[in-house]
């Protein structure tokens, strides 16, 4: 069975320093991964996924994630923080046979301070 | 358009009520979703709908009965629910369906925030 885990709850950023939300995964053969972003009240948003080939992903808003296979790690990153980033972020995976429903993290809530 | 919508936005119902939420896509996706999110937690998958037929049925309480009449519309017809069933409820829709064995996001609506009662 497949599964994410995220570590942190709450990180706590301030405005213009980049940013790292943590997400490690385990799943039999090749993972597909994706991360969302939801604002309050507010459905989820599609941000960017690793299916194969280059390690590092770029998404919407300046976002990007490195996929690391020796650590199942996928951690989403961004260069530079803007408050309007703060929201809670998900990450999701599907087996490499992309059969089975995706598995959400628990969720790590974002704030960036001014 | 890359959007799916879904109405109400909020809905507050007794617990004798029937009502039904109805969600919509123009994307020519042909698998859609529902997920229930509480508080501060992630979705919850409840049904799938693969090509207009339904997939996966993830042992949810028949006081949920989902409904896909064409491969545009998804509906949720509620009866006699609890009030723990209180929470947002999210339609999503891929490209295709698990079945199809890719890599296909799923693009979410904003959601239906129910209060039963």
């Amino acid at each position: 069975a497949q599964s994410v885990a995220q570590p942190e709850d709450q990180v706590n950023v301030a405005e213009g320093n980049p940013l790292t939300v943590k997400c490690t995964y385990s799943v039999s053969g090749n993972p597909y991964l994706f991360w969302y972003v939801q604002y309050p009240n507010r459905g989820l948003q599609f941000l960017l996924k690793y299916i194969t080939g280059d390690n590092l992903v770029k998404g919407s808003y300046g976002f990007e994630a490195e996929f690391n296979k020796s650590q199942t790690s996928f951690h989403l990153k961004k260069p530079s923080a803007l408050v309007s980033d703060s929201a809670l972020y998900f990450c999701a995976v599907l087996n490499g046979r992309g059969n089975t429903p995706l598995v959400f993290g628990k969720g790590t809530r974002l704030s960036v301070i001014a | 358009d890359t959007e799916v919508t879904q109405t109400p936005k909020h809905l507050v119902m007794g617990m004798t009520n029937k009502k039904s939420l109805k969600c919509e896509q123009h994307m020519g996706h042909r698998a859609m979703y529902w997920y229930k999110q509480k508080a501060k937690k992630p979705p919850e998958l409840m049904f799938v709908y693969s090509y207009e037929k339904l997939s996966i049925n993830e042992s949810v309480p028949s006081r949920f009965s989902p409904e896909c009449p064409n491969s545009s519309l998804l509906n949720l017809h509620l009866h006699a629910l609890q009030p723990e069933d209180s929470a947002l409820y999210l339609c999503a829709s891929s490209l295709r369906p698990l079945e199809a064995r890719g890599h296909y996001e799923q693009y979410f609506g904003p959601g239906t925030r129910l209060t039963v009662t």
